[in-house]
């Protein structure tokens, strides 16, 4: 079947560093792709999202990247802060027919004071 | 207040004990979905909906069953629960397929 493929599963950086993560989908019928932030306890938010005609988004410190033809896209943190620790979901959705949403597994960020 | 809201939170049961877990939504969203989330796995889709009457299976769908009789309600049936589905099952639901999908708090399930 399906899938979304996510690195790392953790990540750790100091205060103030950049963080990135990477997911690759392989449904090429793809067309819209979301990251979620989920605390511990508590319900995936969405952070930013970007849709397949468009490469890249950008608000305030984050960024998303596509890359259509690599199946591949990117999330990228800057000035990154204690309080966005916490694990990021992206996610692939199909929405030409259906609905069909899948998760990557998830990267758990730790951002060092 | 715009919101997705599930019943119960918490619920303890038995093997082949049927149960429901309830989904509803105040913003009109036609799109829905039922998800449950396990430790490494992320979050596997079960079922989705895409308007009233209209529902079709997720990457996981068998031991359930859903209904979309109301655009505001999406219940989440288990006819058998198996220890296997034992989960933190979220329900979400998004304007179109393009958009964000705003999830409730949660429903963590625990089948002995």
């Amino acid at each position: 079947g399906e899938n979304v493929e996510q690195h790392p599963s953790t990540l750790s950086v100091q205060e103030g560093d950049s963080a990135v993560i990477k997911c690759t989908y392989s449904d090429s019928a793809s067309n819209y792709f979301p990251w979620y932030k989920q605390e511990l306890g508590k319900r995936p938010q969405l952070i930013i999202d970007i849709r397949s005609n468009v490469g890249e988004k950008k608000d305030q410190r984050i960024a998303v990247t596509l890359n259509k033809t690599a199946k591949h896209f990117s999330l990228h943190i800057t000035e990154t802060q204690p309080e966005d620790s916490a694990v990021y979901f992206c996610a692939a959705t199909t929405g030409t027919g259906g609905f069909k949403t899948i998760f990557g597994a998830g990267t758990r960020l730790f951002v060092k004071a | 207040e715009a919101q997705v809201t599930q019943n119960p939170r918490y619920l303890i049961t038995v093997t082949g004990k049927k149960l429901t877990v309830t989904c509803s939504q105040n913003m009109n969203h036609e799109y829905m979905s039922w998800y449950r989330q396990d430790p490494g796995l992320g979050l596997r889709q079960i079922y989705y909906s895409m308007n009233v009457e209209v529902t079709d299976k997720g990457d996981v769908p068998e031991g359930y069953k859903v209904s979309r009789k109301e655009k505001r309600n999406f219940p989440l049936i288990l006819e058998s629960p198996s220890p296997n589905q034992t989960s933190l099952y979220f329900c979400a639901s998004s304007s179109t397929s393009e958009e964000t999908q705003y999830f409730g708090p949660g429903t963590r399930l625990l089948v002995l």
